[in-house]
This record gives C-alpha cells, structure tokens and sequence, in this order.
C-alpha cells in the first residue's frame, strides 16, 4: 500500500520569501510518480509540478521545485519569491506504476498563507 | 479547452435522500476518476473508468455508491441513501491514455462538489 505524510497541516511565509512544503512517502514499489496540486480557494486542483522515481534532476516548473531525496521518501515542494497569489491548500500525491493502477494517493494538505 | 466540469456545486440534502453527482471530462480523455474529500482528511480514490468500464473501483465505500458512465463520456455518482459520513467534497479528474507504463498522464480535476448531509 502507499502512503503520503504530509505533516504540516498549515505554514506562513511572508510575501517575496521562499517556503517549503514537506511531503514523504512510502512505497515498494520502484516506479512511482510524485505530483504536487494547489487548491485555492475557488476549489479546482491545480497541477503543479511531476517527479518520476527515475528522474535523475530535482523537477522544476517557473518558481516551484521539488526536493526530491529518494533516500529519504522525501519530495518537498519549494515555492520561490512567494506570492500572495500563492495562499492555497497545497496537496502531494503519488502514483505508483505497478498494481497502483492509475489512482493517485494523496496527502492531507497543507494549507499555506502569504502574508506581507 | 473545456476543463473538466461538475454539477453542482454544492448539495445539501438530508440523510436518507438520494444525490446525484456528475461529472462532464475533458473531451476526448478516455480515463475518468472519482475522489472524495472528508473534512480535514486526505483526498482518497473512490474508482477509475476507461471509457465506459470500471477499471477499478477499489476505492467505493460500500454499496450505497454507484458510479456509472454510460457512453463513455459524462460520469454520474449516485448515492443512495445518503448518510452524514457522506459529507464532503467529492471531485472528478480525467486524463488521456498515453499508452501503457507512462506514469505521467496527468490527471486534470474538476472543481469539486460539496456535499452536506444533515
């Protein structure tokens, strides 16, 4: 079975400055897929950045990147010069490519709040 | 693009009534899934269609869910009868097939439909 943690159910950052956002799964599976979507408050999911188990390079899209320490079962999310366009509910996903079928597990969220 | 569309938006109904939900995918995508949302919880897999099959449906609570997609193109959720632990917010994500081993076929979701049972 898989499972994402993510363990900060809600984090400030103050606009301009970076913040991360902790994700750590479990799996056995070795091919396995990590996905980052954001929720604002209109409700629609957002996709926002993929690491693939194989990928060599930490994935990057504009001012997100993701950490990814595959040692660690880690794949943090890094929001760069935070936005106040930024504030939304932040959820980390896996998907797994053998017996996962094409379902996404999913974390708890974080909910992150940019201040000036 | 249309993205992916859901009505409605929001469903307050009473225990032991029947909701509806549906679920309108991006046009031309042949994967379509359910997730729900509980208050406070993770999001979790309710099932997975390939057109109009059910591929899995792992995910469904019990047998007052009934998910369908007739044609293989817009999905319906049905509950009935629908219970308070019911409540949340249940989205709908589509993606394309982009052959078998691709991990990345994004999936796309839907805004959401809240549902409150009182």
């Amino acid at each position: 079975a898989q499972k994402i943690t993510q363990t900060q159910p809600g984090m400030f950052v103050q606009e301009k400055e970076a913040v991360t956002l902790d994700c750590t799964y479990d799996t056995s599976d070795p091919s396995y897929g990590l996905f980052w979507y954001k929720q604002p408050s209109s409700g629609e999911m957002i996709f926002l950045i993929y690491q693939g188990s194989y990928d060599q390079q930490n994935a990057t899209e504009g001012r997100y990147s993701l950490n990814f320490q595959k040692a660690r079962k880690s794949a943090n999310l890094v929001i760069s010069a935070s936005q106040l366009g930024d504030s939304a509910m932040y959820f980390c996903a896996m998907r797994v490519l053998t017996g996962g079928g094409n379902k996404l597990t999913f974390g708890t969220g974080t909910q992150l709040k940019v201040e000036l | 693009e249309a993205g992916v569309t859901q009505f409605p938006s929001h469903s307050v109904i009473e225990k032991g009534q029947t909701v509806t939900l549906r679920c309108d995918p991006i046009s031309g995508h042949d994967n379509l899934y359910w997730y729900r949302r509980v208050m406070g919880k993770e999001i979790k897999f309710l099932l997975h269609f390939v057109k109009e099959s059910k591929q899995d449906e792992s995910g469904m609570p019990n047998n007052r869910f009934l998910a369908e997609r007739t044609g293989g193109t817009y999905s319906t959720l049905k509950v009935q009868p629908a219970e308070l632990e019911d409540s949340g917010v249940y989205f709908c994500a589509s993606s394309q097939d982009r052959g078998s081993g691709r991990l990345l076929n994004e999936q796309f979701f839907g805004p959401g439909t809240r549902l409150t049972v009182l």
